[in-house]
């Protein structure tokens, strides 16, 4: 059985550019979670798909956005980027009570 | 609010000893979840060992087992018999709540476990 899988692993952007990042949760799973990981902050949470809604959301700006697809994949958006944005993105899929993590993605922000 | 503490930032300990990583957390829900990780440098969080808040009996998988202590809110990580390839960091993590695959956890700061030969 297939993992969590994000895409892309590693990318470096400038700032004020925006950002993608993708998230495919383990066949089944219909909880995608988002973290943003910092060695400053420490792990912290985004924001929570369940088919297709939004049903958490984290303390963080509106430049961060998230959205599910009716096949339970998940994108995080981020426009307008700025360094304090570097970070490995975490995200997360659950089908009851654990949740599992994917490779995660870092971003760099330049 | 929920909160995690872990108080150790950083272990050091002889191969093949065991080990306890601390985790204390603070919730005034009574349902809620209990999670350890294991973060190596490559950034994967490892999923290792989950507690419920009203699961009778502590959880064990493999060599990890989760010593549960409700009354004192502490859910503290065993690993027995260490092996080199335990070295990473470790993360006790809470979710409030029970809802069917809700997962919007909160962390605590790590502790890195070093293991030495």
């Amino acid at each position: 059985k297939a993992g969590v899988t994000q895409t892309p692993r590693y990318l470096i952007k400038t700032r004020g550019q925006q950002v993608t990042l993708s998230c495919s949760p383990i066949s089944g799973h219909r909880s995608v979670s988002w973290y943003q990981q910092t060695p400053g902050q420490g792990l912290q949470f985004l924001f929570e798909y369940f088919s297709e809604t939004q049903r958490n959301k984290g303390n963080f700006p509106g430049r961060f956005s998230g959205r599910q697809f009716s096949n339970s994949r998940s994108e995080m958006n981020v426009s307008t980027l700025e360094l304090g944005d570097s970070a490995l993105y975490l995200c997360a899929s659950s089908l009851a009570s654990e949740a599992f993590f994917g490779q995660g993605t870092r971003l760099t922000v330049v | 609010a929920q909160k995690i503490t872990q108080t150790q930032p950083g272990m050091f300990v002889q191969e093949k000893e065991a080990v306890t990583l601390d985790c204390t957390y603070d919730t005034s829900d009574p349902s809620y979840g209990l999670f350890w990780y294991k973060q190596p440098s490559s950034g994967e969080m490892i999923f290792l060992i989950y507690q419920g808040s009203y699961d009778q009996q502590n959880a064990t998988e493999g060599r990890y087992s989760l010593n549960f202590q409700k009354a004192r809110k502490s859910a503290n990580l065993v690993i027995s018999a260490s092996q080199l390839g335990d070295s990473a960091m470790y993360f006790c993590a809470m979710r409030e709540g029970v809802i069917q695959g809700a997962q919007k956890l909160v962390f605590g700061q790590g502790t890195r476990l070093t293991i030495n030969p």
